[in-house]
Protein backbone atom coordinates (compact mmCIF):
# COMPACT_ATOMS: atom_id res chain seq x y z
CA UNK A 1 0.00 0.00 0.00
CA UNK A 2 1.24 3.88 -0.92
CA UNK A 3 2.22 5.70 2.31
CA UNK A 4 1.91 8.29 4.46
CA UNK A 5 2.45 11.54 1.94
CA UNK A 6 3.80 15.23 2.87
CA UNK A 7 5.03 17.97 1.42
CA UNK A 8 6.86 19.98 1.51
CA UNK A 9 9.60 18.29 2.78
CA UNK A 10 11.99 21.16 3.89
CA UNK A 11 10.65 25.26 4.54
CA UNK A 12 13.13 27.65 5.86
CA UNK A 13 10.99 31.12 7.14
CA UNK A 14 11.91 33.90 9.25
CA UNK A 15 10.11 33.86 12.65
CA UNK A 16 6.50 35.71 12.83
CA UNK A 17 6.25 34.33 9.27
CA UNK A 18 3.25 31.93 8.72
CA UNK A 19 3.52 28.22 7.40
CA UNK A 20 1.49 25.25 6.01
CA UNK A 21 2.08 21.47 5.92
CA UNK A 22 0.31 19.19 4.26
CA UNK A 23 -0.32 15.35 4.42
CA UNK A 24 -2.67 12.55 2.82
CA UNK A 25 -2.91 9.74 4.64
CA UNK A 26 -2.81 5.93 3.60
CA UNK A 27 -6.06 4.97 1.81
CA UNK A 28 -8.63 3.97 4.39
CA UNK A 29 -7.13 5.28 7.64
CA UNK A 30 -9.71 7.39 9.34
CA UNK A 31 -7.27 8.34 11.63
CA UNK A 32 -4.46 11.33 11.52
CA UNK A 33 -2.09 12.49 13.73
CA UNK A 34 0.41 15.16 13.44
CA UNK A 35 3.69 15.37 15.67
CA UNK A 36 6.20 17.84 16.18
CA UNK A 37 10.02 16.22 16.70
CA UNK A 38 12.19 18.77 18.28
CA UNK A 39 16.20 17.48 17.68
CA UNK A 40 16.90 14.94 19.96
CA UNK A 41 13.66 14.27 21.35
CA UNK A 42 10.64 11.99 20.55
CA UNK A 43 7.84 12.94 18.48
CA UNK A 44 5.17 14.64 20.39
CA UNK A 45 0.93 14.49 19.76
CA UNK A 46 0.02 17.94 18.18
CA UNK A 47 -3.48 17.04 17.36
CA UNK A 48 -5.09 13.80 16.23
CA UNK A 49 -8.36 13.67 13.72
CA UNK A 50 -10.44 10.43 13.56
CA UNK A 51 -12.09 11.04 9.82
CA UNK A 52 -12.79 14.94 10.19
CA UNK A 53 -13.19 15.28 13.47
CA UNK A 54 -10.89 16.33 16.35
CA UNK A 55 -9.96 13.66 19.15
CA UNK A 56 -7.69 15.16 21.15
CA UNK A 57 -5.74 18.53 20.64
CA UNK A 58 -4.29 18.98 23.96
CA UNK A 59 -0.76 19.79 22.89
CA UNK A 60 -1.34 22.02 20.28
CA UNK A 61 -0.88 25.71 20.67
CA UNK A 62 -3.94 26.63 19.55
CA UNK A 63 -2.93 30.44 19.96
CA UNK A 64 -0.34 29.79 16.94
CA UNK A 65 -0.92 26.19 15.60
CA UNK A 66 -3.98 24.95 13.37
CA UNK A 67 -5.24 21.65 11.57
CA UNK A 68 -7.86 20.96 9.82
CA UNK A 69 -8.81 17.47 7.86
CA UNK A 70 -12.74 19.24 6.14
CA UNK A 71 -13.15 16.00 4.01
CA UNK A 72 -11.42 13.31 6.30
CA UNK A 73 -9.02 12.61 4.24
CA UNK A 74 -5.98 15.34 3.68
CA UNK A 75 -5.18 17.65 6.32
CA UNK A 76 -3.10 20.70 6.51
CA UNK A 77 -0.99 22.37 10.15
CA UNK A 78 -0.69 25.98 9.99
CA UNK A 79 1.58 27.89 12.42
CA UNK A 80 0.78 31.80 12.33
CA UNK A 81 2.70 33.32 13.72
CA UNK A 82 5.95 30.94 13.50
CA UNK A 83 8.40 31.55 16.47
CA UNK A 84 12.21 30.52 16.52
CA UNK A 85 10.96 27.70 19.03
CA UNK A 86 8.85 26.01 16.07
CA UNK A 87 12.13 24.89 14.43
CA UNK A 88 11.21 21.03 14.44
CA UNK A 89 10.61 18.29 12.44
CA UNK A 90 6.50 18.16 11.88
CA UNK A 91 5.12 14.07 10.96
CA UNK A 92 2.16 12.92 9.96
CA UNK A 93 1.00 9.39 10.85
CA UNK A 94 -2.14 7.64 10.12
CA UNK A 95 -3.72 4.70 11.41
CA UNK A 96 -7.27 2.26 11.15
CA UNK A 97 -9.93 2.82 13.36
CA UNK A 98 -10.98 0.15 15.75
CA UNK A 99 -8.82 -2.41 16.80
CA UNK A 100 -5.80 -1.46 14.31
CA UNK A 101 -3.63 0.84 16.58
CA UNK A 102 -0.13 0.33 14.40
CA UNK A 103 0.79 4.52 13.01
CA UNK A 104 2.54 4.86 9.79
CA UNK A 105 4.27 7.64 9.95
CA UNK A 106 5.27 10.12 6.68
CA UNK A 107 8.61 11.40 5.57
CA UNK A 108 7.97 15.17 7.96
CA UNK A 109 8.64 18.02 6.98
CA UNK A 110 11.60 19.84 8.26
CA UNK A 111 11.28 23.27 9.03
CA UNK A 112 13.24 26.02 10.14
CA UNK A 113 12.58 29.53 11.51
CA UNK A 114 14.97 31.87 11.41
CA UNK B 1 -1.15 11.67 31.42
CA UNK B 2 1.35 8.59 29.61
CA UNK B 3 4.80 9.61 30.69
CA UNK B 4 7.44 7.27 28.93
CA UNK B 5 11.41 7.16 30.34
CA UNK B 6 13.88 5.92 27.91
CA UNK B 7 17.72 4.46 28.52
CA UNK B 8 20.10 4.80 27.82
CA UNK B 9 19.93 8.33 25.51
CA UNK B 10 23.10 6.39 23.58
CA UNK B 11 24.46 3.35 23.18
CA UNK B 12 27.74 2.20 21.39
CA UNK B 13 28.32 -1.73 20.69
CA UNK B 14 30.60 -4.18 18.70
CA UNK B 15 28.89 -5.63 15.64
CA UNK B 16 27.64 -8.93 16.28
CA UNK B 17 27.01 -7.72 20.08
CA UNK B 18 23.42 -7.55 21.86
CA UNK B 19 21.94 -4.13 22.47
CA UNK B 20 19.38 -3.93 24.79
CA UNK B 21 17.32 -0.09 25.23
CA UNK B 22 14.46 -0.18 28.28
CA UNK B 23 11.91 2.11 28.71
CA UNK B 24 9.19 2.38 31.93
CA UNK B 25 5.74 3.93 31.67
CA UNK B 26 3.38 5.69 34.33
CA UNK B 27 0.05 4.91 33.08
CA UNK B 28 -1.42 1.17 34.54
CA UNK B 29 -3.94 1.68 31.86
CA UNK B 30 -1.23 1.45 29.16
CA UNK B 31 -1.40 -1.73 27.15
CA UNK B 32 0.04 -1.39 23.61
CA UNK B 33 3.90 -0.71 23.64
CA UNK B 34 5.52 -0.41 19.73
CA UNK B 35 9.01 0.02 19.08
CA UNK B 36 10.25 2.55 16.50
CA UNK B 37 13.17 2.70 14.14
CA UNK B 38 14.17 6.10 13.09
CA UNK B 39 17.27 6.48 10.84
CA UNK B 40 19.02 10.09 10.12
CA UNK B 41 16.35 12.05 8.10
CA UNK B 42 13.86 9.66 8.08
CA UNK B 43 10.49 8.72 9.08
CA UNK B 44 9.78 6.71 12.11
CA UNK B 45 9.25 2.90 10.69
CA UNK B 46 7.72 0.46 13.40
CA UNK B 47 9.75 -2.59 13.86
CA UNK B 48 8.56 -4.33 17.32
CA UNK B 49 4.97 -3.84 19.17
CA UNK B 50 3.34 -6.22 21.81
CA UNK B 51 0.24 -5.65 23.76
CA UNK B 52 -0.52 -6.59 27.50
CA UNK B 53 -1.52 -9.47 27.27
CA UNK B 54 1.83 -11.25 26.18
CA UNK B 55 5.52 -10.80 28.04
CA UNK B 56 7.44 -11.49 25.17
CA UNK B 57 7.91 -11.39 21.31
CA UNK B 58 10.44 -12.04 19.04
CA UNK B 59 10.90 -11.60 15.37
CA UNK B 60 14.23 -12.66 13.81
CA UNK B 61 17.25 -10.86 16.00
CA UNK B 62 14.78 -8.63 17.81
CA UNK B 63 12.87 -9.40 20.90
CA UNK B 64 10.77 -7.29 23.03
CA UNK B 65 9.39 -8.16 26.77
CA UNK B 66 7.13 -6.30 28.92
CA UNK B 67 6.71 -6.73 32.76
CA UNK B 68 3.40 -5.12 33.58
CA UNK B 69 3.73 -5.49 37.52
CA UNK B 70 7.30 -3.24 37.16
CA UNK B 71 5.72 -1.11 34.09
CA UNK B 72 8.60 -1.32 31.76
CA UNK B 73 9.53 -2.79 28.69
CA UNK B 74 12.66 -3.60 26.58
CA UNK B 75 14.06 -3.71 23.25
CA UNK B 76 16.61 -6.71 22.40
CA UNK B 77 18.55 -6.29 19.32
CA UNK B 78 20.59 -9.67 18.77
CA UNK B 79 24.15 -10.14 16.34
CA UNK B 80 23.76 -6.23 15.67
CA UNK B 81 24.80 -5.53 12.21
CA UNK B 82 25.97 -1.87 11.03
CA UNK B 83 22.37 -0.77 9.19
CA UNK B 84 21.13 -1.59 13.33
CA UNK B 85 22.18 2.37 13.67
CA UNK B 86 19.53 4.15 14.28
CA UNK B 87 17.20 6.17 16.80
CA UNK B 88 15.05 3.64 18.45
CA UNK B 89 11.95 5.33 20.32
CA UNK B 90 9.49 3.17 22.49
CA UNK B 91 6.23 3.86 22.83
CA UNK B 92 3.29 3.36 24.92
CA UNK B 93 -0.72 3.88 24.44
CA UNK B 94 -4.34 2.58 25.51
CA UNK B 95 -5.14 0.87 22.23
CA UNK B 96 -8.75 0.31 22.05
CA UNK B 97 -9.90 3.27 24.21
CA UNK B 98 -10.72 6.26 23.12
CA UNK B 99 -7.48 7.78 24.21
CA UNK B 100 -5.13 5.35 22.48
CA UNK B 101 -2.40 8.44 21.55
CA UNK B 102 0.64 7.42 21.78
CA UNK B 103 3.62 8.51 24.17
CA UNK B 104 7.06 8.53 22.75
CA UNK B 105 10.53 8.26 25.01
CA UNK B 106 13.07 10.26 24.21
CA UNK B 107 14.80 7.99 21.96
CA UNK B 108 17.83 6.05 22.09
CA UNK B 109 20.82 6.47 19.46
CA UNK B 110 22.34 3.14 18.75
CA UNK B 111 26.17 3.23 16.82
CA UNK B 112 27.06 0.05 15.78
CA UNK B 113 31.19 -0.49 15.10
CA UNK B 114 32.21 -2.34 12.50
Amino acid sequence: EAGVAQSPRYKIIEKRQSVAFWCNPISGHATLYWYQQILGQGPKLLIQFQNNGVVDDSQLPKDRFSAERLKGVDSTLKIQPAKLEDSAVYLCASSRTGTRETQYFGPGTRLLVL
Amino acid sequence: GENVEQHPSTLSVQEGDSAVIKCTYSDSASNYFPWYKQELGKRPQLIIDIRSNVGEKKDQRIAVTLNKTAKHFSLHITETQPEDSAVYFCAASRAGSNDYKLSFGAGTTVTVRA
